[in-house]
């Protein structure tokens, strides 16, 4: 059965570094999305990405944050200057486009980031 | 007033027994209310979903939505250990992003 990984799955930084977090998604899925957990706490959207671009963004997704397929399989999130807020599990997910409007998004394991 | 409220337990049930997970939100805008299974350390799993009011059924899974008033719900019949894990209500506008609950934590007691 087809799924979305994510490496690694654990990434251990120094606050102030640059960290890229990877995903592969579903081969045939056209929309991707980040989301991070920090721990006891939800599950947040941080954005969504459809045909080369951001689709939407939440608030949490300032200017620290980008996002790129660099290839036909990746999809990567970047974090320019870790905090030591960023510690979360980051989840990657990915779904089927239909009308450019998708409702079942697949989730990866997820990366967990500890910035120290 | 936060977009999805959800107890978060720990809810304990013995093996066989009828387990209800609610969920209440205040966006109108909601139209699909899905719910997702999420085991330790793993990412969420797609339970499954519904949209605007009314009931679904996936074998032992049940998923009911009033509009109305605004509350969510998930039964799950004959509940088996293995369906201990956290499960989390999240509503969709259409416009993509999930609105996740902070979930509720079940244990099924062999």
């Amino acid at each position: 059965e087809p799924e979305v990984t994510q490496t690694p799955s654990h990434q251990v930084t120094q606050m102030g570094q640059e960290v890229i977090l990877r995903c592969v998604p579903i081969s045939n899925h056209l929309y991707f999305y980040w989301y991070r957990q920090i721990l006891g706490q939800k599950v947040e959207f941080l954005v969504s990405f459809y045909n080369n671009e951001i689709s939407e963004k939440s608030e949490i997704f300032d200017d620290q944050f980008s996002v790129e397929r660099p290839d036909g399989s990746n999809f990567t999130l970047k974090i320019r200057s870790t905090k030591l807020e960023d510690s979360a599990m980051y989840f990657c997910a990915s779904s089927e486009a239909l009308d450019r409007v998708s409702y079942e998004q697949y989730f990866g394991p997820g990366t967990r980031l500890t910035v120290t | 007033q936060k977009e999805v409220e959800q107890d978060p337990g720990p809810l304990s049930v013995p093996e066989g027994a009828i387990v209800s997970l609610n969920c209440t939100y205040s966006n109108s805008a909601f139209q699909y209310f899905m719910w997702y299974r999420q085991y330790s350390r793993k990412g969420p799993e797609l339970l499954m979903y519904t949209y605007s009011s009314g009931n679904k059924e996936d074998g032992r899974f049940t998923a009911q939505v009033d509009k109305s008033s605004k509350y969510i719900s998930l039964f799950i019949r004959d509940s088996q250990p293995s369906d201990s894990a956290t499960y989390l209500c999240a509503p969709q506008t259409g416009a993509n992003n999930l609105f996740f609950g902070t979930g509720t934590r079940l244990t099924v007691i062999p």
